[in-house]
């Protein structure tokens, strides 16, 4: 299972763009990188999920260097709404039959006004 | 679809009790996943089900839990002599196998305080 490491927490103001940086240096061939979003008091909510290059939603994008070893997801003019813990999560193929999403620690995100 | 259903949202119990949670996944989801959570980490797996079977445990649920689903609809986790360590925020999802992302569909948890 590939390690992720984010940081635990970031500070931004309404309107910015956010980007959040994981480190996944031991990803493997098969892997994919998803992210979720988790309120207070509230489960996990999927984000977005990329195999490499960028891949883009009316929520977020997310870049994927060719080497895969890290992954940022971009929010474009965050909003106090933003306000989250963002989790990286990098496992197989979501299509296999054994997939289990495995959370770490995630990065706590507070927009400030 | 009104999504993933959990209940109770809040249980406060005893030390030494049980306690059961329920889940409603959403219909037609074959795949339910039970997590816990506790005060600033991610939620951690405890077991999934395929329909009706229960496919994999984490070496987290101790034999104090057991979870089933027996139609391959609702699921319930059920803890036995509840201890102070078990106080987190249990949550359920349920996704469709058929669906390309994995992704998964969370309810809004049930929180286990244990005196």
């Amino acid at each position: 299972l590939a390690k992720t490491t984010q940081p635990i927490s970031m500070d931004s103001y309404e309107g910015q763009e956010v980007n959040i940086t994981c480190s996944h240096n031991n990803i493997a061939t098969n892997d994919y990188i998803t992210w979720y979003q988790q309120f207070p008091s509230q489960g996990p909510r999927f984000i977005i999920q990329g195999y490499k290059t960028k891949v883009t939603n009316e929520v977020a994008s997310l870049f994927i260097p060719a080497d895969r070893k890290s992954s940022t997801l971009s929010l474009p003019r965050v909003s106090l709404s933003d306000t989250a813990v963002y989790y990286c999560l990098v496992g197989e193929d979501p299509r296999g039959g054994s997939y289990i999403p495995t959370f770490g620690r995630g990065t706590s995100l507070i927009v400030h006004p | 679809d009104t999504g993933v259903s959990q209940d109770p949202r809040h249980k406060i119990t005893k030390r030494g009790q049980n306690v059961t949670f329920r889940c409603d996944p959403i219909s037609e989801h074959n795949r339910l996943y039970w997590y816990r959570q506790t005060l600033g980490q991610g939620p951690e797996f405890l077991t999934y089900f395929q329909n009706e079977a229960q496919l994999e445990k984490s070496r987290l649920l101790s034999d104090r839990f057991s979870a089933e689903r027996p139609k391959g609809s609702f699921s319930t986790l059920e803890i036995q002599r509840t201890e102070q360590g078990d106080s987190a925020m249990y949550l359920c999802a349920s996704r469709h196998t058929g669906e390309n992302t994995g992704e998964l569909f969370f309810g809004e948890g049930s929180r286990l305080t244990v005196l």
